[in-house]
């Protein structure tokens, strides 16, 4: 079974700062996809973030970034040019792509919550 | 702009009150999954359908929870008798599988039972 863990419960920014949340996984298969997820106060969840393992380069969206390194199994969001509106619930996802009955399903860390403090 | 939709956004019942939540998939969507986020224990997946089709629902309490799809705009989660330990947010997310795709979520259905 596939394990995702987000070590830092809580976490503080200033604005116009940057921030970078950790996540490590622990899984046997070799293709897979990684997720960062936003849950603001409204807990709406909303994708942030995603990563093929097939892939070397790491993704990029506008502020949000990623370092993914697969040996290492891990997967840290970084948030530059931090804003009021990204203080939210950050949670890191995994998903198997094998054929199973466990394919396609989302496993998620406990999540890490971010303040930005003005 | 296509979203999924989740009725009721919030929900207080007494407990051994039956409870029905429902789900409209963002449209051409063939993947449902449902999902429950408590405190405690985060967020689990209950069950996963692929073309209406329930796949996995080894999540789930067997004996008092119920997912089905009865067309490809809808789903249903049901719980009947509820007990205070369901309380808790219950998610509904949709994708379409052309290979490992991404799951988009509903706002959710806040679930207390008292």
């Amino acid at each position: 079974a596939q394990t995702v863990t987000q070590s830092q419960p809580e976490m503080s920014v200033q604005e116009a700062e940057t921030v970078t949340l950790s996540c490590t996984y622990d899984t046997s298969e070799n293709n897979y996809y990684l997720f960062w997820y936003k849950q603001p106060p409204s807990r709406q969840m909303i994708l942030v973030i995603r990563q093929e393992a097939y892939k070397q380069q790491n993704a990029t969206e506008n502020r949000f970034s990623v370092n993914f390194q697969k040996a290492a199994k891990s997967f840290s969001l970084k948030i530059s040019d931090s804003q009021l509106g990204d203080t939210a619930m950050y949670f890191c996802a995994f998903m198997t792509t094998y054929s199973g009955a466990g394919s396609y399903q989302l496993t998620f860390g406990k999540g890490t919550k971010l303040s930005v403090i003005p | 702009d296509a979203r999924v939709t989740q009725t009721p956004r919030d929900k207080v019942t007494e407990m051994g009150q039956e409870v029905t939540m429902r789900c409209q998939p963002i449209l051409g969507h063939n993947t449902v999954f449902w999902y429950r986020q408590t405190m405690k224990q985060g967020l689990e997946l209950l069950a996963y359908f692929r073309n209406r089709a329930p796949l996995d629902d080894s999540g789930m309490p067997k004996d008092r929870f119920s997912a089905e799809m009865p067309d490809a705009t809808l789903a249903t989660l049901k719980i009947q008798p509820s007990e205070p330990r369901d309380s808790a947010v219950y998610f509904c997310a949709s994708g379409l599988q052309t290979g490992a795709d991404t799951q988009y979520f509903g706002p959710g259905t806040r679930l207390t039972v008292l």
